[in-house]
């Protein structure tokens, strides 16, 4: 069965400091995965996506990044992060078989920069 | 670009009792799909329903159901005999059959079932 990873659980982070955020999935091959950013009363915005290894969509400009190095890892990162970071980051992915099928979403990290 | 308006940011229901949850969407797409998902207090996400926008009939799961207005672009859920479970925040999200890559989200309605 396929399960998704995503740690840390929480993290608090100096202004300034650097981010990694790691997904993993198991028990499917070249997911397109995805990563969301849950903030208080603005819904989930969609902030990467990819379909392949090296293969990275950003949807909206901002102070992160992310990478695919391989294909069931997706990793969400920042050289710099600033106060309005702070977010709940939601990892997830699909087959990419259809647009209809369902989303499989990590637990999310809860993050909080200070 | 697709919007999902949710225009109610919080509800309450009683045990038992029925409570509907609104969704608009714009889009000039003609296919495509819609969903709402439930987190609840642990924040993790989970499927509730999902409508096919070529399917008349409305999609339903257990206690929960959908109105899809088409032409009106609504897509309202309902949950019957509501239980202290489901309390939770509930998002109402869209695709593209042709275009999408990935679901874009409503804002939430929170929602306190109380006993």
């Amino acid at each position: 069965s396929q399960t998704i990873h995503q740690w840390p659980a929480t993290l608090v982070q100096p202004v300034g400091s650097p981010l990694s955020l790691e997904c993993t999935v198991e028990g499917t091959s070249n997911p397109n995965l995805y990563w969301y950013r849950q903030a208080a009363g603005r819904g989930l915005q969609l902030l990467f996506y990819s379909v392949g290894i090296g293969q990275i969509s950003s949807e909206v400009p901002q102070n992160l990044s992310a990478s695919r190095p391989q294909d069931r890892q997706f990793i969400l990162s920042s050289k710099k992060l600033l106060l309005s970071d702070s977010g709940f980051y939601l990892c997830a992915w699909t087959t990419g078989r259809s647009a209809g099928e369902k989303l499989f979403f990590g637990s999310g990290t809860q993050l909080s920069v200070l | 670009a697709q919007t999902v308006t949710q225009s109610q940011p919080e509800m309450s229901v009683q045990e038992a009792e029925t409570v509907t949850l609104s969704c608009t969407y714009d889009t000039s797409e003609n296919n495509y799909y819609l969903f709402w998902y439930k987190q609840p207090p642990s924040r993790q996400m989970i499927l509730v329903i999902r409508q096919e926008a070529y399917k008349q009939q409305n999609a339903t799961e257990n206690r929960f159901s959908v109105n899809f207005q088409k032409a009106a672009k609504s897509f309202s859920l309902k949950i019957s005999d509501s239980q202290l479970g489901d309390t939770a925040m509930y998002f109402c999200a869209f695709i593209s059959s042709n275009s999408g890559y990935a679901l874009n989200f409503g804002k939430g309605t929170s929602l306190l079932v109380t006993p």
